[in-house]
């Protein structure tokens, strides 16, 4: 079975500074692979998703940015964080026709 | 129209009682149907997937799938105080990526 890795957990940055969360599954190939967000309270937001290496589909327009360098590999990032950036981001993904979702443990991110 | 619709809750049960969680979804043509439990601060994690008309039982929770009525839910017998968490319905439609809709979820408590 397939296993997401990110990280970090948790993150404290200040407005204006860069962001790179990077996010690597193991136990599948060619997966599908997502980046959500989710506001304290509120329902999962789906950010960015790519079906193929250097393949990003952006489903919000916002100043982030989303990359898949590797088949494994999916690095969202920012070149200059906004307070409204704060939220739990987590990274996903899924394989085939008909198969579920599975989501990596989250980075908790806090713009001050 | 949303896709997927869930009542918010929250939703509160005695412990030892038969917890019932709802989710209408808005186009017939999905395929595959989902239930996430997310505690508080964590990430979703899959514990049910349905696929055909009809019930599907794992332990103590049980799925049940009316594409008639377009209606899918999530039946836990005897709640546990660890079943407290919010509930997210997740509705697939025919392939490819980027094809799953996520309700906002069902905030369940099992008082104890």
């Amino acid at each position: 079975s397939q296993t997401i890795h990110q990280w970090p957990a948790t993150l404290v940055q200040p407005v204006g500074s860069p962001l790179s969360l990077e996010c690597t599954v193991e136990g599948t190939s060619n997966p599908n692979l997502y980046w959500y967000r989710q506001a304290a309270g509120r329902g999962l937001q789906l950010l960015f998703y790519s079906v193929g290496i250097g393949q990003i589909s952006s489903e919000v327009p916002q100043n982030l940015s989303a990359s898949r360098p590797q088949d494994r590999q999916f690095i969202l990032s920012s070149k200059k964080l906004l307070l409204s950036d704060s939220g739990f981001y987590l990274c996903a993904s899924d394989r085939a026709y008909n198969s579920p979702l599975h989501f990596g443990n989250g980075t908790r991110l806090t713009v001050t | 129209q949303k896709e997927v619709e869930q009542n918010s809750g929250p939703l509160s049960v005695p412990e030892g009682a038969i917890a019932s969680l709802n989710c209408t979804y808005s186009d017939r043509v999905s395929q595959s149907f989902f239930w996430y439990r997310q505690y508080s601060g964590k990430s979703p994690e899959l514990i049910m997937s349905i696929y055909s008309n009809g019930d599907k039982e794992d332990g103590r929770f049980t799925a049940q799938l009316n594409k008639a009525s377009q209606y899918v839910s999530l039946l836990i017998r005897d709640s546990q105080p660890s079943d407290s968490a919010t509930y997210l319905c997740a509705v697939k439609k025919q392939t490819g990526a980027n094809n799953l809709f996520f309700g906002t979820g069902t905030r369940l408590t099992v008082i104890p």
